[in-house]
């Protein structure tokens, strides 16, 4: 049972260079999520969705987009990179029970240069 | 957005001391968890809370959901050397589709 599974995990980037982490569930989980963990900050959501084809904001979503066209993908994209965005990115999921119980992949370390 | 204050930032504890750490919120939460990030890793659940007063252990682990709501405590009794890592606490509302709010966390570091 694989989880939550996330690629690539380390990528550096220039300025204004795109692309999109990968993320997938195998766990049938309707509700997903991306956060970004920054040092000293806790984790911050940027996007997350209830189920295929729905898709919301979270606290810091500008600069990224995201799409769920299936239950189990969930791609994260960065368009224009900038230097803010380095950070770890992490996807998770959870089943949408009232456990609050968030499962997490293992990250997706991005550099901006 | 909501602010949860975690503290301590961070510790260093010899093996076999017992360990608290707390959190506090400007907003109530419906639940409150407890999440341990490894080196490299994303962050695993380690307790959850889903009544304000309520106390639950997990093996070493005992954490408490505040009365008021808007604050939760960890314990970790006679740590080892495994404990070391980054604590989170989280908070999730009402009709949030699960989203969860952190804690800054609590890095802890264990010497033998």
């Amino acid at each position: 049972n694989a989880g939550v599974t996330q690629t690539p995990k380390f990528r550096i980037l220039k300025i204004g260079q795109s692309m999109t982490l990968q993320c997938t569930q195998d766990m049938n989980h309707n509700y997903m999520y991306w956060y970004r963990q920054d040092p000293g900050m806790g984790l911050k959501l940027i996007y997350y969705s209830v189920g295929a084809g729905i898709t919301d904001k979270g606290e810091v979503p500008n600069g990224y987009n995201v799409s769920r066209s299936t239950t189990e993908d969930f791609p994260l994209r960065l368009e224009l990179a900038a230097p803010s965005q380095t950070s770890v990115y992490f996807c998770a999921s959870a089943s949408g029970s009232s456990t609050g119980e968030l499962f997490f992949g293992e990250g997706s370390r991005l550099t901006v240069l | 957005g909501q602010q949860l204050n975690q503290s301590p930032q961070s510790m260093f504890i010899q093996e076999g001391e017992d360990v608290s750490m707390n959190c506090t919120s400007s907003s109530i939460f419906n639940t409150w968890l407890w999440y341990k990030q490894d080196p490299g890793e994303g962050p695993v659940l380690l307790i959850a809370l889903y009544k304000a007063g309520e106390l639950t252990s997990n093996g070493r682990l005992t954490a408490q959901f505040g009365i008021t709501r808007k604050d939760s405590f960890l314990n970790i009794s006679a740590s080892i050397p495994s404990d070391v890592g980054i604590y989170f606490c989280a908070g999730q509302g009402s009709g949030t589709a699960s989203k969860l709010t952190f804690g800054t966390g609590t890095r802890l570091q264990v010497t033998l």
